[in-house]
């Protein structure tokens, strides 16, 4: 079975800094890795996945993660963050099983 | 493209009743759609998986007898809450993916607010 932490359930930062949300897993078997963004009142909207192949796998808007096996994360990474990158972010992984989400983070910009 | 509906978007209803939710897939064939709810700050609980014509393989401490669940055809799928109560008030939101591979995109669906009164 799989499991997904994400370590913080709140992450306020200013626009244009740059922002880190941070993603753990645990699994047995060989993973594939997703991060999701939910802008208010709506539905999923797939970021990026890791699947196999080069590590850094980057996504849109911008994004960009990191598949590290050795630490089992999967962190989220932005070098500029926007007033509209405002949402809820969350960490997903897949094995043998369908997909297991982590709880979220929510990403606040500040202007 | 891949844009998945759901409906309603939020519903009300009184103790004891049912409520039937769709999700449809707009633009693309769904092979399998998953069914999540996802309660105030918490992460999306997986319920169930549905393939089209068959049965919907529910997850363990889920009532298959509360949740009926309908995948009649590729790009529909119904939730069907029967017999609501307080406790079934959440958020539910459904997906569709083109394959049945753990490793396809799942495409979501706006969710649907449940409140039971």
């Amino acid at each position: 079975a799989q499991s997904v932490t994400q370590l913080d359930s709140q992450v306020p930062v200013f626009e244009e800094a740059p922002v880190e949300l941070r993603c753990n897993y645990s699994s047995s078997v060989s993973v594939y890795l997703f991060w999701y963004v939910q802008y208010p009142n709506q539905g999923l909207q797939l970021l990026l996945k890791y699947l196999s192949g080069s590590t850094l796998v980057k996504g849109i808007n911008g994004f960009e993660a990191e598949f590290n096996k050795s630490q089992t994360s999967f962190h989220l990474r932005k070098p500029s963050v926007h007033i509209s990158d405002t949402a809820e972010y969350f960490c997903a992984v897949a094995g043998n099983t369908p997909l297991v989400f982590g709880k979220g983070t929510r990403l606040s910009v500040i202007a | 493209g891949a844009v998945v509906s759901q409906h309603p978007s939020w519903v009300i209803c009184k103790s004891g009743t049912s409520v039937k939710i769709e999700c449809r897939s707009l633009d693309f064939q769904a092979t399998t759609m998953f069914w999540y709810r996802q309660f105030p700050k918490q992460s999306l609980m997986l319920m169930a998986t549905s393939n089209e014509g068959s049965k919907a393989t529910y997850e363990q401490g889920v009532e298959k007898d509360k949740f009926l669940i309908n995948h009649a055809s590729l790009t529909l799928s119904t939730l069907t809450v029967t017999s609501a109560h307080p406790e079934d008030s959440s958020f539910y939101i459904c997906s569709a993916a083109p394959g049945g591979s753990s490793t396809d995109t799942q495409y979501f669906g706006p969710g649907t607010r449940l409140t039971v009164l």
